[in-house]
């Protein structure tokens, strides 16, 4: 079964500065895709940043970019220039087209605060 | 665009009390999932429906229940509800296109249950 660990309960980052949240997974599938998502005080739901197995490009989105380390099994995010919004727990997920769904594996979670 | 709507947003049952969560999307969208997000645990997977006519189990199924009404519709229910199960609950859709891809999950706003 694939299990997805976030190691770090909690984490804090002044504002204009960078902070990497990690992610391990473990799966015997070859053909996967990796995701993260940002939860702020509001509850929804964010899908920040996503990531093809096949793709040996770490994938980018402005602020936020990915260390996706296959070999490893680990998926890091960077959020670089921190923002006081970028305040929330964010989730690390794993899903594979071998389910025949789009269903996610969440890990536990990081809560990142950022401070002024 | 609505997107993903749940009702009710909050939702106070006493022990052995039945309800039912509801869940539309207006995306068109072929499959639809129910999330259960509890401190410390991440969001795991309580069932899903790939398609219309379908559902299967997560890893966390008992003491619910789910129907697909329609394509737009895939309910919760709680027959007998405990106060385990008081938990903030999420409903998610998705495409699901065949093939070898993972498509995006939308999910709603969230179902914050607590039962007494």
């Amino acid at each position: 079964a694939q299990t997805v660990t976030q190691s770090q309960p909690e984490m804090s980052v002044q504002e204009a500065e960078t902070v990497t949240l990690s992610c391990t997974y473990d799966t015997s599938e070859n053909n996967y895709y990796l995701f993260w998502y940002k939860q702020p005080p509001s509850r929804q739901m964010i899908l920040v940043i996503r990531q093809e197995a096949y793709k040996q490009q770490n994938a980018t989105e402005n602020r936020f970019s990915v260390n996706f380390q296959k070999a490893a099994k680990s998926f890091s995010l960077k959020i670089s220039d921190s923002q006081l919004g970028d305040t929330a727990m964010y989730f690390c997920a794993f899903s594979s087209p071998s389910y025949n769904t789009d269903k996610l594996i969440f890990g536990t979670g990081t809560r990142l605060q950022v401070f002024p | 665009n609505a997107g993903v709507t749940q009702t009710p947003k909050f939702q106070v049952l006493k022990t052995g009390q039945s309800m039912t969560l509801q869940c539309a999307q207006d995306m068109n969208h072929n499959s639809m999932y129910w999330y259960r997000q509890d401190p410390g645990m991440g969001l795991r997977l309580i069932y899903y429906s790939a398609s219309e006519g379908t559902t299967d189990k997560g890893e966390v199924p008992n003491g619910y229940n789910v129907s697909r009404l329609n394509k737009r519709e895939f309910s919760l229910r709680l027959e007998s509800a405990a106060p385990s199960q008081t938990s903030v609950y999420f409903c998610a859709s998705s495409e699901n296109v065949a093939g070898d891809a993972v498509t995006e999950a939308f999910f709603g706003q969230g179902t914050r249950l607590t039962v007494v």
